[in-house]
């Protein structure tokens, strides 16, 4: 079984700074996806961004960059120039890349929230 | 637009009654699931299904039923058998056979026990 651990319950950035969101996962798998989502007050999820475990190369999404490494299982967020409407709870989550059972189930880790102050 | 639509926004259940959970999504998507959410918990895997009439058991789900007879379609019956059920609950879907593909969540449902 998969487990993701988000160390950071709560983390405070202010405005226009940069903050990064650790994340670890443990699993046997060579093959899987790795995600950020956030969750504003509103409580709807939104994928902020998602990584191939296959890339060696970290994604990257306008702010939003990710550190991938694979040998260390660690997958951490890194915000830049910090807006208001960054703040939220952000989960980092794990899914399987292959076709059998239990695939395409994510692992969520207990989130981070963070919040962005003027 | 396409999405996923959750209904109610809010539930209220009496001791010993069944309540089902609404999730209708238009995005063509074959996959759905439901999550439960409580606080300092994250989100944990309740049901999914990846086609149509067929659908498999999560983490937790006890006290809890699903059906899968439409594809837009995934409604979620908490029973008198789950014995807390207070929390937040949010459906996804995604498209089947892509696991990098991510998963589009709903506005979720907030159930109370009254």
């Amino acid at each position: 079984a998969q487990t993701v651990t988000q160390s950071q319950p709560e983390m405070s950035v202010q405005e226009a700074e940069t903050v990064t969101l650790s994340c670890t996962y443990d699993t046997s798998e060579s093959n899987y996806y790795l995600f950020w989502y956030k969750q504003p007050p509103s409580r709807q999820m939104i994928l902020v961004i998602r990584q191939e475990a296959y890339k060696q190369q970290n994604a990257t999404e306008n702010r939003f960059s990710v550190n991938f490494q694979k040998a260390a299982k660690s997958f951490s967020l890194k915000i830049s120039d910090s807006q208001l409407g960054d703040t939220a709870m952000y989960f980092c989550a794990f899914m399987k890349g292959y076709s059998g059972a239990g695939s395409y189930q994510l692992t969520f880790g207990k989130g981070t929230k963070l919040s962005v102050i003027p | 637009d396409g999405g996923i639509t959750q209904s109610p926004k809010y539930l209220f259940r009496k001791e010993g009654q069944n309540v089902t959970l609404s999730c209708e999504q238009n995005l063509n998507h074959d996959a759905m699931y439901w999550y439960r959410q409580d606080p300092g918990q994250g989100l944990r895997l309740i049901y999914y299904s990846q086609i149509v009439n067929d659908f498999q058991k999560g983490d937790i789900a006890e006290g809890y039923s699903v059906s899968r007879e439409k594809k837009e379609s995934f409604p979620l019956t908490v029973t008198s058998a789950q014995k807390n059920p207070t929390a937040f609950y949010l459906c996804a879907s995604s498209i089947r056979g892509a696991s990098n593909q991510p998963q589009h969540f709903g506005d979720g449902t907030r159930l109370s026990i009254l």
